[in-house]
């Protein structure tokens, strides 16, 4: 099984900063790595696909990329409605896993 | 618009069978663009993929789970179900069904709203 990592656990960040979270695999996945963003109570929502190919309505303030091991998020411009959990996921091969999650707080 | 709905019982009791349902509408099951998964979370594991089905039946199942574990589904009814055997406090999460596809390289993107289980005596 593929363990993957994100870091930090928890950002304090303010509107309008740029940030950037990462997700690093126990082994290469190539490009295979989807991110999510979860708010309270709700199901994740896809947001970035093949490490860099943002899902349909997905605003362009995010942005992906890595392959191997290595991969990153980087919101360029946070709004109120990016105060969230981060996921990333590898679907390499089965079992596909997660990562623990990063939240972004508001600072 | 596709939209995938769980249903089942809140609460199961320890040893006993854990049974969900997902109902997907605005889109037929029978293609192999999709594929159907289960996921679940919990406080202390996080998210976890269960496993997945393809329309033709075929399934695949996390290790952890396998040997409790059954997917099936019902391509007439446009369904897909989970069985857990079994199960212990350890399987009390929020159960999630979604969709994962071709086109966006296996990644789920279409979920259910998610059902909250619980087991307890």
């Amino acid at each position: 099984e593929i363990v993957m990592t994100q870091s930090p656990a928890t950002l304090s960040v303010s509107p309008g900063e740029r940030v950037t979270l990462s997700c690093r695999a126990s082994q290469s996945i190539s490009t295979n790595l989807a991110w999510y963003q979860q708010k309270p109570g709700q199901a994740p929502r896809l947001l970035i696909y093949g490490a860099s190919t943002r899902a349909n309505g997905v605003s362009p303030t995010f942005s992906g990329s890595g392959s191997g091991t290595e991969f990153t998020l980087t919101i360029s411009s946070l709004q109120s409605g990016d105060f969230a959990v981060y996921y990333c996921q590898h679907y390499n091969f089965w079992p596909y896993t997660f990562g623990q999650g990063t939240k972004l707080q508001i600072k | 618009q596709v939209q995938l709905q769980e249903s089942g019982p809140g609460l199961v009791k320890p040893s006993q069978t854990l049974s969900l349902t997902c109902v997907v509408s605005g889109a037929s099951m029978v293609t192999a663009t999709y594929s159907w998964s289960w996921i679940r979370q919990s406080p202390g594991k996080g998210l976890e993929w269960i496993g997945n089905i393809f329309y033709s039946g075929t399934s695949r199942r996390n290790p952890t789970l396998e040997s409790r574990l059954s997917i099936s589904i019902d391509t007439s009814k446009n369904q897909f179900f989970l069985k857990l055997n079994s199960v212990t406090a350890a399987d009390t999460a929020v159960y999630y069904c979604a969709r994962s596809s071709v086109v966006m390289a296996d990644a789920f993107d279409v979920w259910g709203q998610g059902t909250m289980v619980s087991v307890s005596s």
